[in-house]
């Protein structure tokens, strides 16, 4: 059982670069997520889509573009890097119900920017 | 605003001895609450959420959880640690209006058990 995969695992970006991160669930999860995690924050929402062909924002979505490409694979794209975008990347799908569901991570993508 | 607090830091535990990790929520309603735990390198994993019902529930691992809803708290606890235990614990609410959507995470608690 895969579960959650996210590519790639590690990247360091220069400021101004551009990357998109993949991510793709085997679960047939409607609802897939992106967070950040940072030091002593916790996680914060940056975008979701709660069913194929729908995404919104979450807490935290400036400079951030997402594509849910079908009801398996949800990206997260920086258009132009800036290192207070230096953090961990986790995208994550959610099991059941809206309400009651738990969720599934992947194992994160540790993003430097420089 | 709606918040998660997991007022400590760092909770540390001998070997065999109980545990307690502490959490309040301020969210209206209702909420459904959950605890995650990440090991060094790794997503987060879920271990246990309260829906309804008792307010001790029961997960993963020998954890277990006690809602209390007039202090607006969820703590988690475990009779008997284990070095094994050691890990970044989140505890996390989901509002019952937008529910899984707008999941609010706490800033975790790191657990050190020694052996």
């Amino acid at each position: 059982n895969a579960g959650v995969t996210q590519t790639p695992k590690f990247q360091v970006l220069k400021t101004g670069q551009s990357m998109t991160l993949q991510c793709a669930q085997d679960m047939n999860h409607n609802s897939m997520y992106w967070y950040r995690q940072d030091p002593g924050m916790g996680l914060r929402l940056i975008y979701y889509s709660a069913s194929e062909g729908t995404t919104d924002k979450g807490e935290v979505p400036n400079g951030y573009n997402v594509s849910r490409l079908n009801k398996r694979e949800f990206s997260l794209r920086l258009e132009s890097a800036a290192p207070s975008q230096t953090s961990v990347y986790f995208c994550a799908s959610l099991e059941g119900g809206a309400n009651t569901g738990e969720l599934f991570f992947g194992e994160g993508s540790r993003l430097t920017v420089l | 605003a709606q918040s998660v607090a997991q007022p400590e830091d760092q909770v540390n535990v001998a070997e065999g001895n109980p545990l307690t990790v502490k959490c309040t929520y301020s969210v209206s309603g209702n909420p459904y609450l959950f605890w995650y735990v990440q090991y060094p390198n790794r997503g987060l994993q879920f271990l246990l959420k309260y829906i309804t019902g008792d307010n001790l529930v029961k997960g993963s691992y020998g954890f277990e959880a006690e809602f209390n809803k007039s202090q607006t708290s969820f703590h988690l606890k475990k009779p008997s640690a284990l070095v094994s235990d050691s890990a970044l614990y989140f505890c996390a609410v989901s509002p019952r209006d937008t529910g899984g959507f707008k999941t609010i995470f706490g800033a975790g608690t790191r657990l050190f058990v020694k052996a």
